[in-house]
C-alpha cells in the first residue's frame, strides 16, 4: 500500500501559469481533501470530496478548482496562479467509518513568482 | 464558524523536561484528534479523544479531553530529541470537516 500519494513533490510557477496537482489513494477511502500549510496558520482546508463525483468548498477555496472523477483520485487545478498561493498543498483521505481520521499525502511545495 | 485556538505557539525546551500543548475550541466537539508532523514530513496521526473527560496514553505521551468537550492537552514527560516537530489538534465538529489548530512547534535541546 503506497497509502496517499502526490504529484508533483515540488513547483515553481509564474504569476498567471495554470497547473494541476495529482492526489491518489490507494485505500479505497471516500473522503479526500486538499489543505494549504502557511507559516503560523496550521492547516487551511481548500476543497474536499465526500464521494466521487462530489466536491465541495472548505475555508479558502478562492482560485482552486478540483475534481473527483474517479474514487481514487482528486485534482486541484490553480487557473490563474498568484503569489498569495505559494504554500505546502497537502493531500488527505480519511474512510468515513473512522470518525474522519486523516491520512496525508507527502505534500507538494509549491513557489509562485 | 468554528474557531480553534491552540498554545503555545512555539516551544523550546531541554532535553528530559516535560511540554504541554493545550487546544480550545469555541464550539462543543464530537471528537478531536492529534497530529504530530516532523520538520520537513507531513502530519501523522497520534491519537483520537472521544467521550468527554477521556485521558489516553502512549508511551511518553498523555492526551486529555475536557469535561465539556471543548479543550483538550497532550503533554510530553521527558522529552527526548525525536520529539521535535509541530503538534496539531484536529477539532471535529458534528459536520464533516475537521478544524486544525495552528500548531505548536517544539523544538529540544540536547
Amino acid at each position: 500500500n503506497a497509502g496517499v500519494t502526490q504529484t508533483p513533490k515540488f513547483r515553481v510557477l509564474k504569476t498567471g501559469q495554470s497547473m494541476t496537482l495529482l492526489c491518489a489513494q490507494d485505500m479505497n477511502h471516500e473522503y479526500m481533501y486538499w489543505y494549504r500549510q502557511d507559516p503560523g496558520m496550521g492547516l487551511r482546508l481548500i476543497h474536499y470530496s465526500v464521494g466521487e463525483g462530489t466536491t465541495a468548498k472548505g475555508e479558502v477555496p478562492d482560485g482552486y478548482n478540483v475534481s473527483r472523477l474517479k474514487k481514487q483520485n482528486f485534482l486541484l487545478g490553480l487557473e490563474s496562479a498568484a503569489p498569495s498561493q505559494t504554500s505546502v498543498y497537502f493531500c488527505a483521505s480519511s474512510y468515513v467509518g473512522q470518525k474522519n481520521i486523516q491520512y496525508f499525502g507527502a505534500g507538494t511545495r509549491l513557489s509562485v513568482l | 464558524g468554528q474557531q480553534v485556538m491552540q498554545i503555545p505557539q512555539y516551544q523550546h525546551v531541554q532535553e528530559g523536561e516535560d511540554f504541554t500543548t493545550y487546544c480550545n475550541s469555541s464550539t462543543t466537539l464530537s471528537n478531536i484528534q492529534w497530529y504530530k508532523q516532523r520538520p520537513g514530513g507531513h502530519p501523522v496521526f497520534l491519537i483520537q479523544l472521544v467521550k468527554s473527560g477521556e485521558v489516553k496514553k502512549q508511551k511518553r505521551l498523555t492526551f486529555q479531553f475536557g469535561e465539556a468537550k471543548k479543550n483538550s492537552s497532550l503533554h510530553i514527560t521527558a522529552t527526548q530529541t525525536t520529539d521535535v516537530g509541530t503538534y496539531f489538534c484536529a477539532c471535529q465538529g458534528y459536520g464533516n470537516k475537521l478544524v486544525f489548530g495552528a500548531g505548536t512547534i517544539l523544538r529540544v535541546k540536547s
